[in-house]
């Protein structure tokens, strides 16, 4: 089992430009998250998708639209891309049915750098 | 509305040294209570929980009890080592259901030869 797998590892962007982060997993999961991680701040949900077929709004979703693609993928899309969306991106998954009060499962993380 | 505060970092020891992280919560019942280790370059892993007062989660040395008395989750180890070094989070999980883990902001620990 890979677990959950994110790419790209690192990207640096212009402010303006677009683009996908990629999220799988092969655990059978039924819930899927994204955080982002800026020093100081823990980890920040931006969205979630409980099951397949439905997303919802984290605590920080502004300038970020998901994609629930199947069960196993979950993207996360920078449409306009800003300085202040440098930052780690996480990945996770959980079995699903009580979501915050399970084990997170999370990827090795997307580095990104928006100049 | 629920939170966690966990100790600023970093914190620098030698080895053997006895640790501790402490860890306190804002919430409504009976939250699950998490802590989670992310060592350099990689996302984070579960290290140990505990899902109702009184329990003792344990892993890898490390110990956490859930103390409702005092809305406390604080990580003890005896004897650090080199390799323990990582950022610790320590995180909660609403009894009330709903998919948020809420995350402390992290503690760095250093641990020297």
């Amino acid at each position: 089992n890979a677990g959950v797998t994110q790419t790209p590892k690192f990207q640096v962007l212009k402010t303006g430009q677009s683009m996908t982060l990629q999220c799988a997993q092969d655990m059978n999961h039924n819930s899927m998250y994204w955080y982002r991680q800026d020093p100081g701040m823990g980890l920040r949900l931006i969205y979630y998708s409980a099951s397949e077929g439905t997303t919802d709004k984290g605590e920080v979703p502004n300038g970020y639209n998901v994609s629930r693609l199947n069960k196993r993928e979950f993207s996360l899309r920078l449409e306009s891309a800003a300085p202040s969306q440098t930052s780690v991106y996480f990945c996770a998954s959980t079995y699903g049915g009580t979501g915050g009060r399970e084990t997170q499962y999370f990827g090795p993380g997307t580095r990104l750098l928006v100049l | 509305g629920d939170s966690v505060t966990q100790m600023e970092g970093p914190v620098t020891l030698s080895e053997e040294a006895f640790l501790t992280i402490n860890c306190t919560y804002t919430a409504t019942g009976y939250p699950s209570l998490f802590w989670y280790v992310q060592y350099p370059g990689e996302g984070l892993q579960l290290l140990l929980k505990a899902t109702k007062a009184d329990d003792k989660g344990s892993n890898k040395g490390f110990e956490a009890t859930y103390r409702k008395e005092t809305t406390s989750f604080h990580l003890e180890k005896g004897s650090v080592q080199v390799s323990d070094s990582a950022v610790y989070f320590c995180a909660l999980g609403p009894n009330t259901g709903g998919f948020k883990t809420i995350f402390g902001a992290g503690t760095r620990l250093f641990v020297k030869a």
